[in-house]
């Protein structure tokens, strides 16, 4: 099925601790967007990559490092995990800027 | 700090009344565009409009732009029990970077 698929689904680190999100999509979408979900604030953009090669800070990126493997593939680093960044991740991508965002399922991440 | 913010937080309805949810940003736009949010899901597309457009259809859903007063509107008609979910606005100012807002939570009572 055309998408966006993000893995792991769910995870519990402990603080300190490392871990990568995946996301891919096979829509041959050239922008790709790390966005995280707190209760009561909507989504905040963390990182984006407008296309292949190009990576860009968003609203709150501090903690997080990404990795636009190639045009499918776009990664979330937390390289020292802290109880803050306990939240609900998601990818997204589009085509071009005048058309909707397709959203993948989403991680849950607990940092304890 | 949020560019779009949603009016009302919350909406209970019963089935088959209209559902209005509004959305207000705060600075110029290049379009605006409405998602859906069921509980533990990511968020699904419904609607884009442009800053040049002022009202577009889908189905049941009617989305207003009034760019003079920045904001929009999101108006289901006939709400069913399954349209319960959060309803997110998110902006698109520029560049290639969409401020979502903080959603209206609707709930509709069979």
């Amino acid at each position: 099925n055309a998408g966006v698929t993000q893995t792991p689904k769910f995870q519990v680190l402990k603080t300190g601790q490392s871990m990568t999100l995946q996301c891919a999509q096979d829509m041959n979408h050239n922008s790709m967007y790390w966005y995280r979900q707190d209760p009561g604030m909507g989504l905040r953009l963390i990182y984006y990559s407008a296309s292949e090669g190009t990576t860009d800070k968003g609203e709150v990126p501090n903690g997080y490092n990404v990795s636009r493997l190639n045009k499918r593939e776009f990664s979330l680093r937390l390289e020292s995990a802290a109880p803050s960044q306990t939240s609900v991740y998601f990818c997204a991508s589009t085509g071009t800027v005048n058309y909707g965002y397709t959203f993948g399922s989403g991680t849950r991440l607990t940092v304890v | 700090s949020q560019q779009g913010e949603e009016d009302p937080q919350a909406l209970s309805i019963q089935e088959g009344e209209n559902a209005t949810m509004n959305c207000s940003y705060k600075t110029s736009i290049n379009n605006l565009q409405w998602y859906r949010q069921n509980s533990g899901r990511g968020l699904v597309h419904l609607i884009l409009i442009r800053s040049n457009e002022r009202e577009k259809h889908s189905g049941r859903l009617r989305v207003t732009l009034d760019t003079s007063k920045k904001s929009s509107s999101l108006l289901i008609t006939a709400s069913r029990a399954a349209d319960t979910a959060s309803y997110f606005c998110a902006t698109a100012t520029g560049g290639f970077k969409t401020i979502f807002g903080a959603g209206t939570r609707l709930f509709v009572k069979a």
